[in-house]
Parts: structure tokens; sequence; C-alpha cells
């Protein structure tokens, strides 16, 4: 089966601008999650969501924002880019939430590297 | 808050064994995972901890002791493959099961 897509998988964009990612989920997960991954910070949640609402949400400002939608596609937007929005954005699906182990876990896409200059 | 502290790098020999450390700090601990990232790539599960005791999964095993608040990723007769970024996460039930992710071991294999 086709694994979590992400895309775009690159993405340059200048700071004051707005960025939109997409993150497909495994076929039959309802839950979607987002991270940021810097080399700093390691990787730090941004949102969960499950049957199109929001079940949980990380300690991001608010230009951070995302959705599901009715078959489970999820996008992130981020307006107003600054510099240190630059980072790699992993969406993880699984089929339960909150995710579990084995089948029941997270599956990570392999993310979408955007770069602010 | 949440505390989870990792080594940030560790080198070892291929065919040796090598012990990475996970500590943590959390009000609701609800279970502890343990990802492989190869870099440039999506991390993958290798293993869940929620009761005390030893997960032995081939050359992997992961310990956990609830009481202090300590896990540890073993592995065994390594390999060149397992150059790769080592992520300790916990579940936290009094934050609506939010999984936490610590920064990440960076394991580096010698010949």
């Amino acid at each position: 089966k086709a694994g979590v897509t992400q895309t775009p998988r690159y993405l340059i964009k200048t700071r004051g601008q707005q960025v939109t990612l997409s993150c497909s989920p495994i076929s039959g997960h309802r839950s979607v999650s987002w991270y940021q991954q810097t080399p700093g910070q390691g990787l730090q949640f941004l949102f969960e969501y499950f049957s199109e609402t929001q079940r949980n949400k990380g300690n991001f400002p608010g230009r951070f924002s995302g959705r599901q939608f009715s078959n489970s596609r999820s996008e992130m937007n981020v307006s107003t880019l600054e510099l240190g929005d630059s980072a790699l954005y992993l969406c993880a699906s699984s089929l339960k939430a909150p995710p579990g182990q084995g089948p029941y876990g997270y599956t990570f896409g392999s993310g979408t590297r955007l770069t602010v200059v | 808050g949440q505390n989870i502290d990792q080594p940030t790098e560790m080198t070892a020999t291929e065919g040796a064994i090598v012990q990475i450390n996970c500590t943590y700090q959390t009000s609701g601990f609800n279970g502890l995972f343990w990802y492989q990232q190869h870099a440039g790539e999506a991390p993958t599960f290798l293993s869940y901890n929620v009761l005390d005791g030893l997960e032995e999964k081939g050359r992997f095993s992961s310990f956990l002791s609830r009481s202090k608040g300590y896990s540890y990723l073993l592995l065994k007769e390594l390999q060149m493959k397992d150059s790769a970024s080592y992520l300790c996460a916990v579940r936290d039930r009094n934050r609506d099961d939010k999984i936490i992710f610590g920064k990440g071991t960076r394991l580096h294999i010698l010949p």
C-alpha cells in the first residue's frame, strides 16, 4: 500500500510570504499529526487531527494552522514566514488517535523541507 | 512541562553493542517510543514500552523503568546501516496523549 505522501518535497519562500504544505495519509488512516524538525530542537509537535477535528495542538504561534479534509488528507499553512521557520516539516498518519505501537503507530512521510530566505 | 533528555551523539564500532539512554519527566506517562531516522529520511518505528521491563526485537531491545523516568535502547551486533539518529518519544495522558520527541541521538558506527 502507498505510504504517507507529502508535497512538495522542497520549497523556498521569502520572508513575509505564506506557504501551504500537503499530507496524504495511508489509506484508512484517519489521524494525521504534524511535526517541525530542526537540528537544534529536534521534532516539535505542531498539531494532530482526527476525523477533521483538531485533537491536539503544540506551542506554536497562530501563524501556524492546519486542517483535515473528509478524505483524511491534511494541510498545514504558515503565514508571514520568518527565517526561523526554515525546517523539515513531517507529517505522520496513524489508524488510531492517539497512535499506539506496531500497526497502530505513526507512519511518517518523507517531509517537506522549507527554506525561508 | 515535559522534558526528554538523550545524548546528542555517540560512536560505536561495527559488531559491538551500544546503549542509548533516555530520561524523561512527565506528569502523565502513557508510553515511550523509540524511532530510527536515517539522514534525509522519515523516522521509522522501532519499539514501544508502556510497562517496566525489557522488550526484545531481534538485534534491538528497549528497556523502561517508570519509577526512574528512564529508558534505554540497546543495539547489538552493530552494522554500518545502524548509523542513524535514534529518537526517544513519550506520550503524556495529561496532554491528550500528545507524543513529544527528544532531540535525538546521532549514532556513528566505525568499521
